[in-house]
Formats: structure tokens, sequence, C-alpha cells
């Protein structure tokens, strides 16, 4: 069974200053685990994945997210935010590689809010 | 990436009657999609993981005769909502796994149906 929990319902930040957007997730299997971006009324837009590659992975607009096996933790990060990144994020986790099993299953996402 | 398109992207419906939204995979071949409905400010909610050429598997609470999956092809599911009332009313979205020789990648989603019923 696999679950996810993301921590905060809504972060506010400067505009300029650090994000950090937690997420704690449960796997029986090895996971797979996704940062998605919605916009208010768009769909959603991949930031970046872990398939046990790299522990530290990179996404788009530059935002990064570690996967710490041990914390069972996939947080997402952003040194410097910007009125863009504004919108609700969504960790998503599903099982990894190759099993008939896997479902996607989503967090209960973060409001991201940037103050000017 | 690839592409998994949504049709339509919204819908209108007379309390009673029935709604079908399709979800296709347009360059790859998705042996399971999954579908997805999300109130409004609020998470997706998987509703059912449809397979291609079996039976759908439904999330506890979902009534599997009120939501219709059909997953005919590796390319194309639908989802109908039968005798569609009010409370019926959100947004649907689909999604498939792109896999490649390992296993699978990455998760690809339709643009979403919004669904109002009056």
């Amino acid at each position: 069974a696999q679950s996810v929990t993301q921590l905060d319902s809504h972060v506010s930040v400067s505009e300029g200053t650090p994000v950090l957007l937690r997420c704690n997730y449960s796997s029986s299997y090895s996971p797979s685990l996704f940062w998605y971006v919605q916009h208010p009324n768009k769909g959603l837009q991949l930031l970046l994945k872990y398939t046990s590659a790299a522990t530290l992975v990179k996404g788009i607009n530059g935002f990064e997210a570690e996967f710490k096996k041990s914390e069972t933790s996939f947080h997402l990060t952003k040194p410097s935010a910007h009125m863009s990144d504004a919108a609700e994020y969504f960790c998503v986790v599903s099982a990894s590689w190759y099993s008939s099993a896997s479902k996607i299953i989503f967090g209960s996402g973060t409001r991201l809010s940037i103050r000017p | 990436g690839a592409v998994v398109s949504q049709h339509p992207s919204w819908v209108i419906c007379k309390s009673g009657t029935s709604v079908k939204i399709e979800c296709r995979s347009l360059d790859f071949q998705a042996t399971t999609m999954f579908w997805y409905r999300q109130f409004p400010k609020q998470s997706l909610m998987l509703m059912a993981t449809s397979n291609e050429g079996s039976k759908a598997t439904y999330e506890q609470g979902v009534e599997k005769d009120k939501f219709l999956i059909n997953h005919a092809s590796l390319t194309l599911s639908t989802l109908t909502v039968t005798s569609a009332h009010p409370e019926d009313s959100s947004f649907y979205i689909c999604s498939a796994m792109e896999r490649d020789r390992i296993g699978y990648t990455e998760a690809f989603f339709g643009q979403g149906t919004r669904l109002t019923v009056v």
C-alpha cells in the first residue's frame, strides 16, 4: 500500500526567499515520487520525479527535492521564490518500477503563496 | 513528453442523464490508466484504476455502477457518469503511466473535464 502526507496545507513566503514544501510517504514497494504543480484553473505539470536513481533530483523552474529513505521524506525546495511560483503543489507516490499493483496516490496538496 | 488527451474539457448536463468522458494516450500505449476526481480547493482523489482488456478496480466508496469505466484499447479509456446528479458535479482527471523497458517512468495527466449537472 502507498500513502503520502503533505505536512502543510498552506505555505506563505516572501519573494526572493527560500521555499520548503514538506512531504512524507509510505510505500510497501520501492517508491517512485513526484512533485506536480497546478496553477488556478489549469492542469497538472510535472516539476520533478525520483525513480531510484540519484537521491537529489533537480526539476524545472529551479525546484529540487531530496529523497531520504531513512526519514521517508521527499521535500521540495527552491532557493528563491518568484511570484509565478504561487500555485498548488502535490506530492505523488507510486510503487516503483514494474508493479502491476501500482497506483498513483496524491497528497492533499500545499498551497504556496508568495508575498511581494 | 507523452501526451494524454481528455475530452470534453467541460460539459453541462441535465440531472438524470449520462455523460461520457474520454481519455486517450496519443503517443504511447497505456495498459493502465487512472481516473481521479477533484473537488474545489482539494486534492485529487483516486476513483479507479483502468486496465486494458479487464474490469476496472474501484477505490473504496466509489460506486462502480455509477461510474462506468471501459478500457477497450491500449490508447483509450472512458468514464461514464450514469444518471448524473448535481452532487456528481466535479473536476474529473485521467492519468496514464508511460512504461519503458524497465518499468513505469512518469504519470501524464489529461487536461481534466469539468462536469456540471443542473
